[in-house]
């Protein structure tokens, strides 16, 4: 298996535009987790979805985020419009659902926000 | 929803010397306590996990321990060699009330000295 994949692994944008970040879990996994790493704040949990279903978007900082699981191979965060403070790496994780078992990550997408 | 302290944020060692990354946790529902190391410039992955039934878990030189009357755990690395450099963050989960997704303390950078 390759793995959670992450696409794209570095987008740098103008503020304001809207960014799509891409995310395909390992398959068999159902639950998928969106994660936002900064120095700051460290790994802050956005929102995760169990079976293509959001169960906790308490984390999206505001409404300009947003996600989406259309199927169980495929999610989507988008940030629109975007702003100079989204600026950190973004990571999809996924799991298969269960007790006591280990979230796999993506490999990241690094955002910048000019 | 949870809250994880992760303490310290920097920690420095000789090549040898023994390493303690210390966390605590605010619901006493939580459940499972895995620990993940990452890289510089890649993405965290599993070291060890332990479960709320267990009080002390070895693999190899690191070892957790997890009190759950003080609602605190911790990552014992012994032997400490470069390679053990990187970011460590712990995380905890309530698995029955709050699905599968994990809570992440903000991480504690290890530097491993020859």
């Amino acid at each position: 298996d390759a793995g959670v994949i992450q696409s794209p692994r570095h987008e740098v944008t103008e503020m304001g535009q809207e960014v799509t970040l891409r995310c395909k879990p390992i398959s068999g996994h159902n639950s998928l987790f969106w994660y936002r790493q900064t120095m700051m704040r460290g790994l802050e949990l956005l929102i995760y979805f169990n079976n293509n279903v959001p169960i906790d978007d308490s984390g999206m900082p505001e409404d300009r985020f947003s996600a989406k699981m259309p199927n169980a191979s495929f999610s989507t965060l988008k940030i629109q419009p975007s702003e100079p403070r989204d600026s950190a790496v973004y990571f999809c994780a996924s799991s298969a659902a269960r007790r006591y078992t280990e979230a796999f990550f993506g490999q990241g997408t690094r955002l910048t926000v000019v | 929803g949870e809250n994880v302290e992760q303490h310290p944020s920097t920690l420095s060692v000789q090549e040898g010397d023994s390493a303690v990354i210390k966390c605590t946790y605010s619901d006493s529902a939580s459940n499972y306590f895995p620990w993940y190391k990452q890289e510089l410039g890649k993405r965290p992955q599993l070291i060890i996990d332990i479960r709320s039934n267990v009080g002390e878990k070895k693999d190899q030189r690191i070892a957790v321990t997890l009190n759950k009357t003080a609602k605190h755990f911790s990552l014992h690395i012994t032997e400490t060699q470069p390679e053990d450099s990187a970011v460590y963050f712990c995380a905890a989960s309530n698995m029955f009330n709050s699905g599968y997704a994990l809570n992440f303390g903000k991480g504690t950078s290890l530097l491993v000295t020859p």
